[in-house]
């Protein structure tokens, strides 16, 4: 069971936003830098947000990260078929010492 | 180009070990942490360890600690894994992965697949 908690699904229809939330505590969220991670089955992970918000070069715009408290957003607007994978939060924690993930959100469209 | 190859993964029986490989190219390796990530059989990604720039510090997940060991060698632009004492949960898709700022995963191997059964 992660420490970083997401919906384990998010659908919506072409040209529709999304939203999904990553709920985290003071030791994590709280404290450290959200990254979001696309992920397709069979191919390796792709970084779509770091340090909450930041878009990495050759990531649309379409994909914006929020951060409030212990809770991170990312939300994909203008939705496209290509968009179906699952999508990870992910960010340091000091209790742990580690990295933590998500358990991840299918998004379907 | 700039590219992390995996490899190494294999069939190993419980109990045995394996090492994993990730061969860098195309920026400078010495001058950043490197991780490895897991994916399970239809589960999500999981951290695994990590290790700065000269090797002097690094960080386990519980689950690992005292059976893995995080390397590397930058004289040849690699990152390793030494698997020991494996268990069937240790199957797994394995990455190695580069971190840059914010503990931002920025750079990502293909993957190679772990598989423990007997």
């Amino acid at each position: 069971q992660s420490v970083l908690t997401q919906p384990p699904s998010a659908s919506g229809t072409p040209g529709q936003r999304v939203t999904i939330s990553c709920f985290g505590s003071r030791s994590n969220i709280g404290k450290n830098s959200v990254c979001w991670y696309q992920h397709f089955p069979g191919a390796a992970p792709k970084l779509l947000i770091y340090s909450d918000f930041q878009r990495p070069s050759g990531v649309p715009d379409r994909f914006s990260g929020s951060k409030s408290g212990t809770t991170a957003s990312l939300a994909i607007s203008g939705l496209r078929a290509d968009d179906e994978a699952n999508y990870y939060c992910a960010t340091w924690d000091d209790s742990l010492s580690g990295l933590v993930f998500g358990a991840g959100t299918r998004v379907t469209v | 180009e700039v590219q992390l190859v995996d490899s190494g993964g294999g069939l190993v029986q419980p109990g045995g070990s394996l090492r994993l490989s990730c061969a860098a190219s195309g920026f400078t390796f010495s001058s950043t942490w490197m991780t490895w990530v897991r994916q399970a059989p239809g589960k999500g990604l999981e951290w695994v360890a990590d290790i700065n720039e000269d090797g002097s510090e690094k960080h386990y997940v519980a689950s690992v600690k005292g059976r893995f060991t995080i390397s590397r060698d930058n004289s040849k632009k690699s990152l390793f894994l030494q698997m020991n004492s494996v268990r069937a949960e240790d199957t797994a898709i394995y990455y190695c992965a580069r971190i840059s700022y914010g503990d931002a995963l920025d750079m990502w191997g293909q993957g190679t697949v772990v598989s423990v059964s007997s």
